[in-house]
Parts: C-alpha cells; sequence; structure tokens
C-alpha cells in the first residue's frame, strides 16, 4: 500500500471549516484513500472513502486531486467533539477483506 | 446505529495465562478483524477474516494467537500465553464488504502483569 504524509497536528477554531491534507504521492490507480478517525483511545470511526472523484457524506467531504497524489479533508463546521487523530490511509481494493495500515495522523484540535 | 460490541472492556491477566476477548461484530456484515494498540503507539492489524477462515494475518498474529466465530455471532481472539508485551488495547471490527469502511468496536484493554 501507499506510503501517506500528514501534518502531526492542527488547529482550528470551532464552527469553522476543518481542511486536513495528506500527501500520497506513490499511489497507484487501484488504490483507494480512506479516512478514519480515533477520538482518545476510542475505537477508529470510519469517515470517508474515495478513488479519483470526490465525495461527500453527512460527515466530511474529501477531495482528491486530479493526479490523484494528494487529497483532503473538509469537516464543514467543527465542533469541539471533532477533536481526535485522524488518518488518511491508502489501500487497494480487495475482495477478502485487506489490512487497514494506520499511520501517525494528524492531532486536530478544534478550539472554541 | 449497529454497534460493533467488546467485551470485557478492561481485563487483567498473570502472565503465561490464557485470555480470550470476544467481540460480537453487527450482525449482517461477513468480514471482521482484530486490531491492537499499544499505549501511545500506532493502531496495528492482527488478522482479517472470511467465510470462516483466516484471509490475511500479520507478522504479529503468531502461534499463540487464534481467532474463532464459534456461532453466528460472536467472533473471538484467544491469547494462548500473554506476555507483558501483549498488554495494549485490542479492538474488534466488522465490514459488509471487503472495500467498505470498517466499523470499530470500543475496545478491551488488556494488562498483562
Amino acid at each position: 500500500d501507499a506510503k501517506t504524509t500528514q501534518p502531526p497536528s492542527m488547529d482550528c477554531a470551532e464552527g469553522r471549516a476543518a481542511n486536513l491534507p495528506c500527501n500520497h504521492s506513490t499511489i497507484s490507480g487501484n488504490e483507494y484513500v480512506y479516512w478514519y478517525r480515533q477520538i482518545h483511545s476510542q475505537g477508529p470511526q470510519y469517515i470517508i472513502h474515495g478513488l479519483k472523484n470526490n465525495e461527500t457524506n453527512e460527515m466530511a467531504s474529501l477531495i482528491i486531486t486530479e493526479d490523484r497524489k494528494s487529497s483532503t479533508l473538509i469537516l464543514p463546521h467543527a465542533t469541539l467533539r471533532d477533536t481526535a487523530v485522524y488518518y488518511c490511509i491508502v489501500r487497494v481494493l480487495e475482495t477478502s477483506g485487506s489490512r487497514l495500515t494506520f499511520g501517525e495522523g494528524t492531532q486536530l484540535t478544534v478550539n472554541p | 446505529e449497529p454497534e460493533v460490541t467488546q467485551t470485557p472492556s478492561h481485563q487483567v491477566t498473570q502472565m503465561g495465562q490464557e485470555v480470550i476477548l470476544r467481540c460480537v461484530p453487527i450482525s449482517n456484515h461477513l468480514y471482521f478483524y482484530w486490531y491492537r494498540q499499544i499505549l501511545g503507539q500506532k493502531v496495528e492489524f492482527l488478522v482479517s477474516f472470511y467465510n470462516n477462515e483466516i484471509s490475511e494475518k500479520s507478522e504479529i498474529f503468531d502461534d499463540q494467537f487464534s481467532v474463532e466465530r464459534p456461532d453466528g455471532s460472536n467472533f473471538t481472539l484467544k491469547i494462548r500465553s500473554t506476555k507483558l508485551e501483549d498488554s495494549a488495547m485490542y479492538f474488534c471490527a466488522s465490514s459488509l464488504t471487503g472495500a467498505g469502511g470498517y466499523t470499530f468496536g470500543s475496545g478491551t484493554r488488556l494488562t498483562v502483569v
């Protein structure tokens, strides 16, 4: 699976958009970009995933650049409960459920 | 919203003892996983399970570890002879397909003394 690079920490004001970047310059054509988050020692929580088109769900939006070498997770109106470590993971989709390889992630702190 | 349930939430065991960590995945999910996180470290993959067999395992998942789906609802992780370094948070996860997002449980904190 392709390696990802994320900033170790970011701050965001409550109510503002949080834009979390991820570089995956060695991504292959059959690899998807996944985002998970972990709120203080709880189990990781799936947020969103995509291949090349931008994706949006009730939690967030995922913007993938045209060359697919980087992506941005957008939390449109961050709340204090969005304070967490956010992981960008790139992996090949397989029918047997392949592993997720977690890196260090980005510690997002939402400030009041 | 459906949840993955793990029990117990915290288990303390003596070194060398066997432990079984239990998980109830989401009922219609077909893929099951165990991950662990040593305090202050990354979340690490242990094993994935599909169609009643292991589909992938990591180098951490040695002969001391085993998984089982004894009935239609439970998914267990057994550590035969625990070591101090097995102390960690163990997370169970499940997914409907191999491609979608996983749902993780809230974890079992295993402390080996």
